[in-house]
């Protein structure tokens, strides 16, 4: 999962796995959660998100849990690919009407081999 | 193509010296962001902007300064009291109001040499 550091956590998985990204959220009130994928010398793409009166979303592929309980993210990729690997962030919005202010979580490697 | 263009892809800027960042977008969004990144980290907030004419500061606004006289455009000065002003640049975008996606740029490389 992530934590606060210079050192991204990482994950490596096998052409074919399941993959899943942790992210531990700090705000209590936030209503808008959202996980985007980062290649290398690239913006960040979306990939799925979730509000807060949901414990669970699916799209294609890649799923999103939400535990409010314990302030808890994860995202759940299905049959990994290599073009899966990237940097993953999870980020939160903490209330408002602008859902592009979001709270960055650190990110995490993900590594794809085939 | 809809979307949201940043230049340029790379910027070079000698010390002391203040230098504009362009994002253009197509979305018809109302509201835009800058964000920093920095190498291993996540991105953080500069300011942002609900609509034309108005923004509030983010996390991290000294030493840069924005403006949005336009709805398709928010440039973002980075200023001489920017002590570290090396960095990625995001610029995005998204619909007020509406809990949907930020659409993001491909971002701008700030080497200061």
């Amino acid at each position: 999962g992530e934590s606060v550091g210079l050192h991204l956590p990482t994950l490596s998985v096998q052409e074919g796995d399941n993959s899943i990204i942790n992210c531990a959220y700090s705000n209590s009130a936030s209503d808008y959660f959202i996980w985007y994928k980062q290649e290398s010398g690239k913006g960040p793409q979306f990939i799925i998100d979730i509000r807060s009166n949901m414990d669970k979303r699916q799209g294609q592929r890649v799923t999103v849990l939400l535990n409010k309980t314990v302030k808890h993210l994860s995202l759940q990729i299905a049959a990994t690919q290599p073009g899966d690997s990237a940097v993953y962030f999870c980020a939160e919005n903490a209330g408002g009407t602008s859902y592009g202010k979001l709270t960055f979580g650190q990110g995490t490697i993900l590594t794809v081999h085939p | 193509d809809g979307g949201i263009t940043q230049s340029p892809k790379y910027l070079f800027r000698k010390e002391g010296q203040n230098v504009t960042l362009s994002c253009e977008q197509n979305l018809n969004h109302d509201a835009m962001y800058w964000y920093r990144q920095d190498p291993g980290q996540g991105l953080r907030l500069i300011y942002y902007s609900q609509i034309v004419n108005d923004f509030q500061k983010g996390d991290i606004a000294e030493g840069y300064s924005v403006s949005r006289e336009k709805k398709e455009s928010f440039p973002l000065t980075v200023t001489s009291a920017q002590k570290n002003p090396t960095a990625f640049y995001l610029c995005a975008s998204s619909i007020e109001g509406a809990d949907t996606e930020a659409f993001f740029g491909q971002g701008t490389r700030l080497t200061v040499v």
